[in-house]
């Protein structure tokens, strides 16, 4: 079974609205850490926002949310107010064993945001 | 504050040939993460290194591997190189302390075309 799933391929929005990218994983770790990731065409990795399994508020950061619905297994990206340079691939990733030693980061296939003028 | 700097940018190998990628992590980090990206199997991890120890593996051969320095600098090998190691090559570094340990930081890649 897929760790982290993407169902979004593509995905469209004007300037200035808000968009949600989604992401649901499975894992059976009690802890584990959800990011997001954006990545332009140029190639770089860029860390967006942070949500552990233990938090009990939804992460933001700016413009960036992170909608945590720990039961259903989802960590949605919301992104308000839609900037055109917000346009790039967006991965959800998620790191097991947060209390071990582990570093491994598994990725999601990715959602390709387009923001439109 | 410097991110994180990977060298070369590009490179183009003929199958069968080496290759050596280099990482120079964010000043302090202690541990740096390589992964591999291609369109077909996406964003896959290869290794991570934490004080010139290799403490996690991915499910890659053994034709890839890595190494790291005093310095926190890091290097990964490709021998005998395939056409399938084509692939954008992202190497990422973390902190390893309190919070900031969880989140990974990203260089900009190597992308590698083998011929």
């Amino acid at each position: 079974a897929q760790k982290i799933t993407q169902t979004q391929p593509g995905m469209f929005v004007q300037e200035k609205e808000a968009v949600t990218l989604d992401c649901t994983y499975d894992t059976s770790d009690p802890s584990y850490g959800l990011f997001w990731y954006k990545q332009p065409s140029s190639g770089e990795m860029i860390f967006l926002i942070y949500q552990g399994s233990y938090d009990q508020q939804n992460a933001t950061e700016g413009r960036y949310s992170l909608n945590f619905q720990k039961a259903r297994k989802s960590a949605n990206l919301v992104i308000s107010a839609s900037q055109l340079g917000d346009s790039a691939m967006y991965f959800c990733a998620m790191r097991e064993g947060m209390d071990t030693g582990r570093r491994a980061l598994t990725f999601g296939s990715g959602t390709r945001l387009q923001v439109q003028p | 504050k410097a991110g994180v700097t990977q060298t070369p940018r590009y490179l183009i190998k003929t199958r069968g040939q080496q290759v050596t990628l280099s990482c120079s992590p964010i000043s302090g980090h202690r541990s740096v993460s390589w992964y591999q990206q291609t369109p077909g199997q996406g964003l896959q991890f290869l290794f991570e290194y934490f004080s010139e120890t290799q403490r996690n593996k991915g499910n890659f051969p053994g034709r890839f591997s890595g190494r790291q320095f005093s310095n926190s600098r890091s290097e990964m090998n490709v021998s005998t190189l395939e056409l399938g190691d084509s692939a954008l090559y992202l190497c990422a570094s973390s902190l390893g302390l309190g919070l900031e340990e969880n989140i990974q930081y990203f260089g900009a890649g190597t992308r590698l075309s083998v011929l």
